[in-house]
């Protein structure tokens, strides 16, 4: 079975501009959600994605947005990008969310210059 | 608010022994605790989990310990070798596997 792939694996972008990154769950998987990992910060939660339905939010501001499709795959928009948003954006996937385990994909490497 | 954190930010072991990697956690309401290998250039990959009812378990070459009483929690890996060579997360999270608190990150190094 194929694993959570994410594309673009890496991007470069200016301040001001806007991007969207994709994701592809594991087939069956229902559950998708988007971590953002920084030297400094971490790994933080985004949101979550379930059966086209935002189900759980992290603490980022209103340019982090993001859907997700009837085929369960998802994406996430970053408008107006800033220098501090340079960051590894994570996919995670799990079959319902509820006690399953979490699969990542590798990430997309996002530097906005 | 929660939070997970591990004591140590690199650990640096020999070949052959074993390895702990420590974190505290600081949400009692937590339903699992998780550990993670991050390799680089890839995604968290996940290793075993605890659920918060219990106090052991056991993987292969790994075993986790939770302490609710001092809200901690440590990763085993028994004969360590050069492929464990990753950062390793410790995180937390209630019944939704979607949305999960991370730890730091310990980077551990195996010395041939």
């Amino acid at each position: 079975k194929a694993g959570v792939t994410q594309t673009p694996r890496y991007l470069i972008k200016t301040r001001g501009q806007q991007v969207t990154l994709s994701c592809s769950p594991i087939s069956g998987h229902r559950s998708v959600s988007w971590y953002q990992q920084t030297p400094g910060q971490g790994l933080q939660f985004l949101f979550e994605y379930f059966s086209e339905t935002q189900r759980n939010k992290g603490n980022f501001p209103g340019r982090f947005s993001g859907r997700q499709f009837s085929n369960s795959r998802s994406e996430m928009n970053v408008s107006t990008l800033e220098l501090g948003d340079s960051a590894l954006y994570l996919c995670a996937s799990s079959l319902s969310g509820g006690g399953n385990e979490q699969f990542f994909g590798p990430g997309t490497r996002l530097t906005v210059l | 608010g929660e939070s997970v954190g591990l004591h140590l930010p690199t650990l640096s072991v020999q070949e052959g022994d074993n390895s702990i990697i420590n974190c505290a956690y600081s949400n009692s309401a937590s339903d699992y605790f998780i550990w993670y290998k991050q390799e680089s250039g890839k995604g968290p990959q996940f290793i075993i989990d605890i659920r918060s009812n219990m106090d052991k378990r056991q993987g292969q070459r790994v075993t986790v310990l939770l302490n609710k009483t001092v809200k901690h929690l440590s990763l085993q890996i028994a004969a360590t070798q050069p492929g464990d060579s990753a950062v390793y997360f410790c995180a937390e999270r209630g019944t939704n596997a979607g949305k999960s608190t991370f730890g730091d990150g310990t980077t551990l190094t195996v010395k041939p």
